[in-house]
């Protein structure tokens, strides 16, 4: 069973950019697309975007200009910068496992956007 | 469309069955997948693939589709099914991801 930790700041200024690391363990990063979702407090879950081990990548069109998404596939570890980041950032950011479905999820990390 | 629609809200007496359903225009072309979240939890998958169960996910959870709309019913809904429930799937192009705005269960 593939396990998820996100990892990273739980406050960021305004302005400022959003960096969070996923760690994969129990299974092979080449496995899936890998993916960051998040969730703001008290609302529903919003797709940001997914990687392939490759490389290949796909982003939410609402969040592209902001949002890149980048793997480590030796560190077993995907990432997720949002950049020029408001308070409407703020959100719990899930990492999960992505084939169709997301079957495998992090248990979740808030991240805070103010000063 | 670019858009899953849900209802914000259901109730179900406890035993009983409840659907919860998804519409959207992609859903005639791609199947949908469901999510269950329980307060301050990351959500589970329950049904992938429109009628598919993960295992461990027990057998009153079961997902079904027609036309635009995908739906997941519950039989004999117990106290812990208590949760948000998000369906899941592409957008009408196939290119991205959509979650519908999600469900609350109320079991009575």
């Amino acid at each position: 069973q593939v396990q998820l930790q996100e990892s990273g700041p739980g406050l960021v200024k305004p302005s400022e950019t959003l960096s969070l690391t996923c760690t994969v363990s129990g299974g092979s990063i080449t496995s899936y697309y890998w993916s960051w979702i998040r969730q703001p407090p008290g609302k529903g879950l919003e797709w940001i975007a997914y990687i392939y081990y490759s490389g290949s990548t796909n982003y939410n069109p609402s969040l592209r200009s902001r949002v890149t998404i980048s793997v480590d596939t030796s560190q077993k570890q995907f990432s997720l910068q949002l950049r020029s980041v408001t308070a409407a950032d703020t959100a719990v950011y899930y990492c999960a496992s992505y084939w169709n479905d997301f079957d495998n999820w992090g248990q979740g990390t808030l991240v805070t956007v103010s000063s | 469309s670019s858009e899953l629609t849900q209802d914000p809200a259901v109730s179900v007496a406890l035993g009983q069955t409840v659907r919860i359903t998804c519409q959207g225009d992609s859903l005639g072309s791609y199947y949908a997948s469901w999510y269950q979240q329980r307060p301050g939890q990351a959500p589970i998958l329950v049904i992938y693939h429109k009628h598919n169960r993960p295992s461990g996910i027990p057998d009153r959870f079961s997902g079904s589709s027609s036309g635009n709309t995908a739906s997941l019913t519950i039989t004999g809904a117990q106290a812990e099914d208590e949760a948000d429930y998000y369906c899941n799937s592409r957008d009408s192009s196939g290119n991205y991801v959509l979650f519908g705005g999600g469900t609350k269960l109320t079991v009575l």
